[in-house]
């Protein structure tokens, strides 16, 4: 009863390094999530996806690219990390809008640091 | 602009007495309303929502309140408990998929 998996949970880049994170979910779901969190700041969206082949912007998404090849995958890429960049990101991920009660479920969190 | 806004950093009430966590938005295209518990090191952990076209949830000691004129909602905790000591988010949902959360509010209740 795997949910969202978020590979890694931690990582310490260089400035200028690229990664990508992987998040991962198992429940079909047609909605997945990027946010960051940082101190004062709470949950921002970075990007979002409403489907398999589908991106879209959320609120900071400068610095940062998505893809969803796969349905039960969301990449988040950074091509240059920045010590801005360091957060801890949170994938989610949630059925679509027509079903009621539709709550989005939460990986463990990835905690990276720009250095 | 934050979309999603908590004004209330943090919160402390005395335990058996009620908690109010305050929400307020500036879209009123949102659908649907969520709060969020996290606990640290872990992911956010749903609670509890209300659809835009109610006013009022309940589930046992959780209560939510929409007052969409206002464009504000609030989570009650009655009676509050010491488990209940963590950060809550208050999170709005669009019509396009997007989830908006706010800032949180980090609450700790006393013994």
């Amino acid at each position: 009863n795997a949910g969202v998996t978020q590979t890694p949970k931690f990582r310490v880049l260089k400035t200028g390094q690229s990664m990508t994170l992987l998040c991962a979910q198992d429940m079909n779901h047609e909605y997945m999530y990027w946010y960051r969190q940082d101190p004062g700041m709470g949950l921002r969206l970075i990007h979002y996806s409403v489907g398999e082949g589908t991106t879209a912007k959320g609120e900071v998404p400068d610095g940062y690219n998505v893809s969803r090849l796969k349905k039960q995958n969301f990449l988040l890429g950074l091509e240059s990390a920045a010590p801005s960049q360091t957060s801890v990101y949170f994938c989610a991920s949630r059925r679509i809008n027509r079903v009621e009660n539709t709550e989005a479920f939460f990986g463990q969190g990835t905690r990276l640091t720009v250095v | 602009d934050q979309q999603v806004k908590q004004n209330s950093p943090s919160l402390s009430v005395q335990e058996g007495r009620i908690s109010i966590l305050n929400c307020d938005y500036t879209n009123s295209m949102f659908d649907y309303f969520l709060w969020y518990k996290k606990y640290p090191a872990e992911g956010p952990t749903f609670l509890i929502s209300i659809s835009s076209i109610k006013d009022k949830n309940e589930d046992g000691r959780f209560t939510v309140f929409l007052n969409k004129s206002a464009k504000h909602l609030s989570l009650h905790i009655v009676p509050s408990q010491p488990g209940d000591s963590a950060v809550y988010f208050c999170a709005a949902r669009g019509y396009t998929g997007k989830l908006i959360f706010g800032q949180g509010t980090t609450l700790q209740v006393k013994p």
